[in-house]
């Protein structure tokens, strides 16, 4: 199985600004294809979640552009480029190779100081 | 516009089976485009996922839930349905359901809002 570690796991944040998270996985994301099979989510109080990056570094329809995704193989990291009070929540990368069972990463929860 | 919702009953026994469906509309869960999955987020814990079912017919589960679960589509009803048997408190959890994007854009790209299901005597 593969295993996805984020880091840091909590993370104060300053609105204006930048914050940043990073998500190992315990096997390469890379497939034949070139695509990395690497997401991120947001889920905020009260909300189920919702995706923000697919396949490593697309936006998401309706999503901000201060977020970006970055990395491939087994690093990955996600950016905001000026933190809002709006980004508040729990942010989860999840791998998706179709080859195997999927697993989410432990959750980092970005709160503002 | 494709939206889910899932139902069920919010309490179940412990050793019963938590079964619950996922209702689709704005898409045919038969057409066997896309990824249909379960995941739960545990009170105070982080989103598991917990498996899917894709290509019409296939079915993938988290190996630690893998003995206890099944996933499944109603076509007639529009429906994706999830069983979970022999539960215990630690199954007490917000049930997603969520369908893939279109082209890869996205494994959870669609979500229902949840639903909350407590084990207990």
């Amino acid at each position: 199985d593969i295993v996805m570690t984020q880091s840091p796991l909590s993370l104060p944040v300053t609105p204006g600004e930048p914050a940043s998270i990073s998500c190992r996985s315990s096997q390469s994301l890379l497939y034949s294809n070139g695509y990395n099979y690497l997401d991120w989510y947001l889920q905020k109080p009260g909300q189920p979640p919702q995706l923000l990056i697919f396949l490593g570094s697309n936006r998401a329809s309706g999503v901000p552009d201060r977020f970006s995704g970055s990395g491939s193989g087994t690093d990955f990291t996600l950016k905001i480029s000026r933190v809002e009070a709006e980004d508040v929540g729990i942010y989860y990368c999840m791998h998706h190779l179709q080859t195997t069972t999927w697993t989410f990463g432990q959750g980092t929860r970005v709160e503002i100081k | 516009q494709v939206q889910l919702q899932e139902s069920g009953p919010g309490l179940v026994k412990p050793s019963q089976t938590l079964s619950l469906t996922c209702s689709v509309s704005g898409d045919s869960i038969g057409r066997g485009s896309f990824s249909w999955s379960w995941i739960r987020r545990p009170v105070g814990k982080g989103l598991e996922w917990i498996g899917r079912f894709y290509d019409g017919g296939a079915t993938n589960y988290s190996p630690s839930l893998k003995s206890r679960v099944t996933i499944s589509i109603d076509t007639s009803k529009n429906q994706l349905s999830l069983d979970l048997r022999s539960v215990t408190a630690a199954d007490t959890a917000v049930y997603y359901c969520a369908r893939g994007g279109v082209a890869g854009a996205g494994a959870l790209r669609y979500w229902g809002h949840g639903l909350l299901v407590t084990v207990s005597p």
